[in-house]
């Protein structure tokens, strides 16, 4: 029982080197969703896709881009790294629709120096 | 603008002791709640949603609306409860979540 896998876990980069970060669902779920995780902050929505053909952004979505490849795959790029996105990065899934509870991958650890 | 409060960063309790992490949301529709738990090196997991109305790892909590509250309550506090809980409201495709209150359970 996969779920949802993240890759890579961990990842240390330049400032202004790019980076894609990877994140696929076994669970044929509509939405998917990106976010990132920081101490005092919580979890905020970088970007997400309500259904496979759409994405959206979310509460902090400046210097990320997205692609939804198809209906399992949904990643995450950052084209030029700022240390200011040192973060830990968390991919989820879930039905349609806000009400529908969340499914998480383990995370990308990602330091940016 | 869907919004979560919780104003505890820590909660630290003795084992046997009562459980309240506090969430306040806001929010203009019908909310839909959840509460998520983070155990330490785990993955982000579901504890509970308030439309299912059941007790998970004796952990409870109740939608106020009147004081637009989801509290998590449990009765007797053990060690393993120790971990971060997360608050989140339900809307427009989206969850908002909280920023999170650390329970640490002391022996």
């Amino acid at each position: 029982n996969a779920g949802v896998t993240q890759t890579p876990k961990f990842q240390v980069l330049k400032t202004g080197q790019s980076m894609t970060l990877q994140c696929a669902q076994d669970m044929n779920h509509n939405s998917m969703y990106w976010y990132r995780q920081d101490p005092g902050m919580g979890l905020r929505l970088i970007y997400y896709s309500a259904s496979e053909g759409t994405t959206d952004k979310g509460e902090v979505p400046n210097g990320y881009n997205v692609s939804r490849l198809n209906k399992r795959e949904f990643s995450l790029r950052l084209e030029s790294a700022a240390p200011s996105q040192t973060s830990v990065y968390f991919c989820a899934s879930s039905g349609l629709g806000g009400d529908q509870p969340q499914h998480f991958g383990d995370g990308t650890r990602l330091s940016i120096l | 603008a869907q919004r979560v409060t919780q104003p505890e960063k820590l909660l630290s309790v003795f084992k046997g002791a009562p459980v309240e992490l506090k969430c306040n949301y806001s929010y203009s529709g019908s909310p839909e709640l959840f509460w998520y738990v983070q155990y330490s090196r785990q993955r982000l997991q579901l504890l509970l949603r308030h439309i299912s109305r059941e007790s998970i790892k004796g952990f409870t909590a109740d939608l106020n609306k009147g004081e637009t509250s989801f509290h998590l309550k449990k009765p007797f506090a053990q060690e393993e409860d120790s971990a971060m809980y997360y608050c989140a409201l339900g809307g427009g495709n989206k969850l908002t979540f909280g920023t999170g209150t650390q329970l640490k359970v002391e022996l």
